[in-house]
C-alpha cells in the first residue's frame, strides 16, 4: 500500500533557529501534500495544501513567511519552521493523496513532534 | 462550510464489548467518509472508508455505513481488544479536496 515517510520523528531546537521537516511519498506519486499541527489531546489543524510545483496555499491564520512549504518534486515536500520559538513547539504531521485521490485515499505521516527551548 | 461532528470521549469500554462511536457531518455534494486511528505518539493511519451513500467500509472487524439520508457514518466494532485502544478521527473528503477532521475520540480498552 502507499506509504508516505516523515522525517524526523522528533526534534529539539533552541529558539530562534528553524528547523526543516521532510515529507516523501515512497512508492506513489503525490500531487498533493497537507500540512496539519496538531495540539495535545486534539484534532488536526490543516496548515497548508501544496500541489507539486507550485506555491503552497495556506488557511486562514498561519503564517506563510513563518512556515515555508516547498514541494519540489512529485515526492518530496518540506516544512520548514522559522526562527521557531516555544508556542512553535507541536506535533506536525503531512499527508499525501495522488492523481486519482479515492485510489489510495490520503496517507499520512508518522508525525513529527517538534519541541523548541 | 463542510464540518464533522463525532461524539465526544473518552470512551472506556471491557475488552469484548460492542463499540460505536458517533460520527454525523455537514457538507455540500458528495463527500468520502473516513475513520482514521491514532496510536499513541504515532501519526494517522486509514481504518477504513466510504465513497458514495450506502458503501460501508471495514477494516480489522470494524464497520461503518455512509448514511446519507442521516448524514451519519458511525464507526462500530462487536468486540473490541486492549490493542483497539486509540483516538479515532472521522473525517470526510469535499471537492476541495481537503480533509476535514471531526475533534477526534479517545477509546480506552480495560483487559
Amino acid at each position: 500500500g502507499a506509504v508516505v515517510s516523515q522525517h524526523p520523528s522528533r526534534v529539539i531546537c533552541k529558539s530562534g533557529t528553524s528547523v526543516k521537516i521532510e515529507c516523501r511519498s515512497l512508492d506513489f506519486q503525490a500531487t498533493t501534500m497537507f500540512w496539519y499541527r496538531q495540539f495535545p489531546k486534539q484534532s488536526l489543524m490543516l496548515m497548508a495544501t501544496s500541489n507539486e510545483g507550485s506555491k503552497a496555499t495556506y488557511e486562514q491564520g498561519v503564517e506563510k513567511d513563518k512556515f515555508l512549504i516547498n514541494h519540489a518534486s512529485l515526492t518530496l515536500s518540506t516544512l520548514t519552521v522559522t526562527s521557531a520559538h516555544p508556542e512553535d513547539s507541536s506535533f506536525y504531521i503531512c499527508s499525501a493523496r495522488d492523481r486519482g485521490g479515492f485510489y489510495y485515499g490520503y496517507t499520512f505521516g508518522s508525525g513529527t513532534r517538534l519541541t523548541v527551548v | 462550510g463542510d464540518s464533522v461532528t463525532q461524539m465526544e470521549g473518552p470512551v472506556t469500554l471491557s475488552e469484548e464489548a460492542f463499540l460505536t462511536i458517533n460520527c454525523t457531518y455537514t457538507a455540500t455534494g458528495y463527500p468520502s467518509l473516513f475513520w482514521y486511528v491514532q496510536y499513541p505518539g504515532e501519526g494517522l493511519q486509514l481504518l477504513l472508508k466510504a465513497t458514495k451513500a450506502d458503501d460501508k467500509g471495514s477494516n480489522k472487524g470494524f464497520e461503518a455505513t455512509y448514511r446519507k439520508e442521516t448524514t451519519s457514518f458511525h464507526l462500530e466494532k462487536g468486540s473490541v481488544q486492549v490493542s483497539d485502544s486509540a483516538v479515532y478521527f472521522c473525517a470526510l473528503s469535499s471537492s476541495a479536496s481537503k480533509i476535514i477532521f471531526g475533534s477526534g475520540t479517545r477509546l480506552s480498552i480495560r483487559p
